[in-house]
């Protein structure tokens, strides 16, 4: 199974700040790193597909990047409605997995 | 706009057998381009994929629940169901149905998801 593990697990930030989340899985994964937010009480949204595809409607700020064994989610200039928790998840080989997340809280 | 449903008992027994359904609105579940997904969430914690059905009954399951779950479909129905046996204090989550679309040139990875449906085991 490919453990996918995130940094950092918390984040508080300022609105206009820059924010970066990084995914690690396990072993090499190729592009097959997906981006997800989840709201309180709301199921998860797809924001980035194979590591760096923005999801249709997803706000420009939001972008991905990596291969291999490390991607990153950046967010540019956070706003208020991006607090929230971000998962990463693979879907390169079965079992999927997901990463533990990273709460981003707004300052 | 295809939407997702979850329902099922939001009580269950210890031992017994959780029983949910995913109903498939806005368009028909019954193609190959589609891939039909459980995930779970207790409370306060991360995401579990726990399966999926596709191309006319095809399915993938996660080991650490395999001998516990059954995905099946009901493609009259637009439906597709989960059932997970001998069910435990573990097993008390949220549940979500999502679906993952695929065209010919990429996938879609659980684009779209039910709003969830919450489960607790207990006596």
């Amino acid at each position: 199974e490919i453990v996918l593990t995130q940094s950092p697990d918390f984040q508080s930030v300022t609105p206009k700040e820059k924010v970066s989340i990084t995914c690690r899985a396990s072993q090499s994964i190729g592009s097959s790193l997906h981006w997800y937010q989840q709201k309180p009480d709301q199921s998860p949204k797809l924001l980035i597909k194979y590591a760096s595809q923005s999801f249709s409607g997803v706000p420009s700020r939001f972008s991905g990047s990596g291969s291999g064994t490390d991607f990153t989610l950046t967010i540019n200039s956070l706003e208020a409605e991006d607090a929230a928790t971000y998962y990463c998840h693979q879907s390169s080989s079965l079992p999927f997995t997901f990463g533990p997340g990273t709460k981003v809280d707004i300052k | 706009q295809v939407q997702l449903q979850e329902s099922g008992p939001g009580l269950v027994k210890p031992s017994q057998t959780l029983s949910l359904n995913c109903t498939v609105s806005g368009g028909s579940m019954n193609s190959d381009t589609y891939y039909w997904n459980w995930v779970r969430q207790p409370a306060g914690k991360g995401l579990e994929w726990i399966g999926r059905i596709y191309a006319s009954g095809s399915t993938n399951y996660n080991p650490s629940l395999k001998s516990r779950v059954t995905i099946s479909e009901d493609t009259s129905k637009n439906q597709f169901s989960l059932s997970l046996s001998s069910v435990t204090a573990a097993d008390t989550a949220v549940y979500y149905c999502a679906r993952t679309y695929c065209d010919d040139t990429t996938c879609y990875n659980m684009d779209v998801w039910g709003k969830g449906t919450a489960v607790i085991v207990s006596s």
